[in-house]
């Protein structure tokens, strides 16, 4: 069982701001670490794969950076969207090939 | 279409009565893992499988038993179901490493 740590929990947002999460996880062992968007009523998807320390992952709005030494992840959204309102889990893959995820930062984006 | 089926949906029973939930995937995929969540929790992992006939423990397997006889199927079995494992589950695969891909969620309830 790997320790996985987001925070905050929750959080709310005007339409417009940007706003930022992190993933916390033990460094030793890392192999890679993903990022999951999952919608209310829907499967979990993947944003980001992110392997080597000091990554940086862009899609759109969302971006991503790795940090392996210290053990984080920060995911950034730009100019939130009522869309974009979902549960984001980040989860850690150990050199043993298994993935443990986070319990998730829940973002509500108020139009 | 590359994709992980889940069988059934939604799913009542009673305790005791013994139940399997299926998961199918087609992408030839070595990796397949089982999930449950509830609220506050995330997804919590219950058995994972690196290939056919390898199969481990996640975080919370008690209650729950599984098999890989063939790589693209992965059965949930709860011998002897009880309300404390009404929750959604989630069946997931990938290619060690990548991306997991979800199926759609079974909604179980136990009473």
């Amino acid at each position: 069982i790997l320790n996985v740590e987001q925070s905050p929990q929750s959080l709310h947002v005007q339409e417009g701001d940007s706003t930022n999460f992190t993933c916390s996880f033990p460094s030793s062992n890392f192999y890679a670490l993903h990022w999951y968007r999952w919608e209310t009523a829907k499967s979990p998807e993947a944003l980001f794969v992110m392997t080597l320390n000091g990554d940086e992952k862009k899609k759109g709005r969302i971006s991503a950076t790795l940090n392996t030494k210290e053990g984080y992840s920060y995911l950034y959204i730009k100019g939130s969207q009522p869309e974009d309102s979902a549960t984001y889990l980040c989860a850690p893959i150990t050199g043993a090939n298994n993935l443990f995820f986070g319990t998730g930062t829940r973002l509500t984006v108020i139009p | 279409e590359a994709q992980v089926t889940q069988n059934p949906r939604y799913l009542i029973t009673v305790t005791g009565k013994k139940l399997t939930v299926t998961c199918s995937q087609n992408m030839n995929h070595e990796y397949m893992s089982w999930y449950r969540q509830d609220p506050g929790l995330g997804l919590r992992q219950i058995y994972y499988s690196m290939n056919v006939e390898v199969t481990d423990k996640g975080d919370v397997p008690e209650g729950y038993k599984v098999s890989r006889k063939e790589k693209r199927n992965f059965p949930l079995i709860l011998e002897s179901p009880s309300p404390n494992q009404t929750s959604l589950y989630f069946c997931a695969s990938s290619s060690p490493g990548l991306i997991l891909t979800f199926g759609s969620g079974t909604r179980l309830t136990v009473v």
